[in-house]
């Protein structure tokens, strides 16, 4: 079966604008994830949803923020984009719940000049 | 606020010796414990979880309540072992926020 599949890949972007990345989970998997890759702070949970409604959030500012499909599709997205903001953003997926962990997107690579 | 500590940054070791990766955590709860990794060019893949209690590619780990602590082992270490490994934690319950440890490299060395 199809994984987790994340778009785009790599992205640039200037500071000051938005962006938008696109997460497609698992058929069946029905609560996606997000996380924040960087050197520095390693991963760091961003939010999680279910069934279109956020169950979850990180500690990220408000400029930060995602949203859910009814197919189960996410997408997050970063408005008034800081160079801080450059990293690896990583989409899991599961079924609900962490009984049999998640499974991680390839992630999209995001830099910010 | 919980937290999970490798304090591994880098582990190298020859093939066939043992292996162990340290994790330690902070929760007041009961949480539940995973062993993700990521081998070269490939996503991070679940390898373990506490509450199955099961061995994979020959790792095992024990929940050490007392220690809080949750190592990961292996008798024999293979070349193919060498990747990041990333201790993580969910609260009680199983709420589907982790929270990983910055992650150990460990290279086995033939």
């Amino acid at each position: 079966k199809a994984g987790v599949t994340q778009t785009p890949r790599y992205l640039i972007k200037t500071r000051g604008q938005q962006v938008t990345l696109s997460c497609s989970p698992i058929s069946g998997h029905r609560s996606v994830s997000w996380y924040q890759q960087t050197p520095g702070q390693g991963l760091q949970f961003l939010f999680e949803y279910f069934s279109e409604t956020q169950r979850n959030k990180g500690n990220f500012p408000g400029r930060f923020s995602g949203r859910q499909f009814s197919n189960s599709r996410s997408e997050m997205n970063v408005s008034t984009l800081e160079l801080g903001d450059s990293a690896l953003y990583l989409c899991a997926s599961s079924r609900g719940g962490q009984t049999y962990g998640y499974t991680f997107g390839s992630g999209t690579r995001l830099t910010v000049v | 606020a919980q937290r999970v500590t490798q304090p591994e940054k880098l582990l190298s070791v020859f093939k066939g010796a043992p292996v162990e990766l340290k994790c330690n955590y902070s929760y007041s709860g009961s949480p539940e414990l995973f062993w993700y990794v990521q081998y070269s060019r490939q996503r991070l893949q679940l390898l373990l979880r506490h509450i199955s209690r099961e061995s994979i590619k020959g790792f095992t780990a024990d929940l050490n309540k007392g220690e809080t602590s949750f190592h990961l082992k292996k008798p024999f270490a293979q070349e193919e072992d060498s990747a990041m490994y990333y201790c993580a934690l969910s609260e009680q319950g199983g709420s589907e926020k982790l929270v990983f440890g910055k992650g150990t490299k460990l290279t086995v060395n033939p």
